[in-house]
C-alpha cells in the first residue's frame, strides 16, 4: 500500500489560508468516506483536526476545514496562526481493514 | 481526558525482540478499536496493526507481519505490541491510537524504538 501524496512543505503569513492536498487512489482516498488529518507537534501526541473529510471534532477551530473531490482530499487552514506551525497528516481508510497515511506536509507559519 | 502511555521502549540489537504496553485508564478501553502506528525518523506516519474490541480479530501491515504481534488485556486496560525479529528499518517512535469510525481519535505520546548494534 503506497502513501498517500502530500506537499512536503507549506508556508503562510499570519491571517493568511493556506490548503494541503492528499492524493491517494481508487482504493483508498476515492472509495472510502474516511478520510482523517493529523496536526502533530513534534514529541508531542498527534491531534485529530478533521474526520469523515469534512467533519471536526469537537475543540478544533474553525478555521480548520477538509474537503474531498475525487481521489484528492483538502485541508485548509485560514486566518493562519503561529500555533498552527506543525507537521500535518492526511489517513484514509484503505479496505481490507488497513490505513494508509500521507507522508506529511510541514507548515512554516511565516 | 483521554489519556494513552506507551512504554517499553528501547534499544535492542538486530534479530532481538521488544514488547510495547500502551496504557488506557480513562475509557471504556475494551468498547474500542485500538491501533499501532509508527514513525521512523525524519519520516511520515504509517501504520502498522489494529486489534477489535475483543481481540479476535486483528491486522497487519505487510511490513510487519509475521514479526509483530498485536494484543490486548481489558481486564488491565491495555494494547500491547510483541516485536521479534527486529531489523534496523523498525527504529522508529511507536504510537497506540484509539480508533472511532475509521478515524484515530486519541494518541499517545509514543515509544521509541531503536534497533542498533
Amino acid at each position: 500500500q503506497s502513501a498517500l501524496t502530500q506537499p512536503a512543505s507549506v508556508s503562510g503569513s499570519p491571517g493568511q489560508s493556506i490548503t494541503i492536498s492528499c492524493t491517494g487512489t481508487s482504493s483508498d482516498v476515492g472509495s472510502y468516506n474516511f478520510v482523517s488529518w493529523y496536526q502533530h507537534h513534534p514529541g508531542k501526541a498527534p491531534k485529530l483536526m478533521i474526520y469523515e473529510g469534512t467533519k471536526r471534532p469537537s475543540g478544533v477551530s474553525n478555521r480548520f476545514s477538509g474537503s474531498k473531490s475525487g481521489n484528492t482530499a483538502s485541508l485548509t487552514i485560514s486566518g493562519l496562526q503561529a500555533e498552527d506551525e506543525a507537521d500535518y497528516y492526511c489517513c484514509s481508510f484503505a479496505g481490507s481493514i488497513t490505513w494508509v497515511f500521507g507522508g506529511g506536509t510541514k507548515l512554516t507559519v511565516l | 481526558e483521554v489519556q494513552l502511555v506507551e512504554s517499553g521502549g528501547g534499544l535492542v540489537q538486530p534479530g532481538g525482540s521488544l514488547r510495547l504496553s500502551c496504557a488506557a485508564p480513562e475509557f471504556t478501553f475494551s468498547s474500542y478499536w485500538m491501533h499501532w502506528v509508527r514513525q521512523a525518523p525524519g519520516k511520515g506516519l504509517v501504520w502498522v496493526s489494529r486489534i477489535n474490541s475483543d481481540g479476535y480479530s486483528i491486522y497487519y501491515a505487510d511490513s510487519v507481519k509475521g514479526r509483530f504481534t498485536i494484543s490486548r488485556d481489558n481486564a488491565k486496560n491495555t494494547l500491547y505490541l510483541q516485536m521479534n525479529s527486529l531489523r534496523a528499518e523498525d527504529t522508529a517512535v511507536y504510537y497506540c491510537a484509539r480508533m472511532v469510525n475509521y478515524h484515530f481519535d486519541y494518541w499517545g505520546q509514543g515509544a521509541l524504538v531503536t534497533v542498533s548494534s
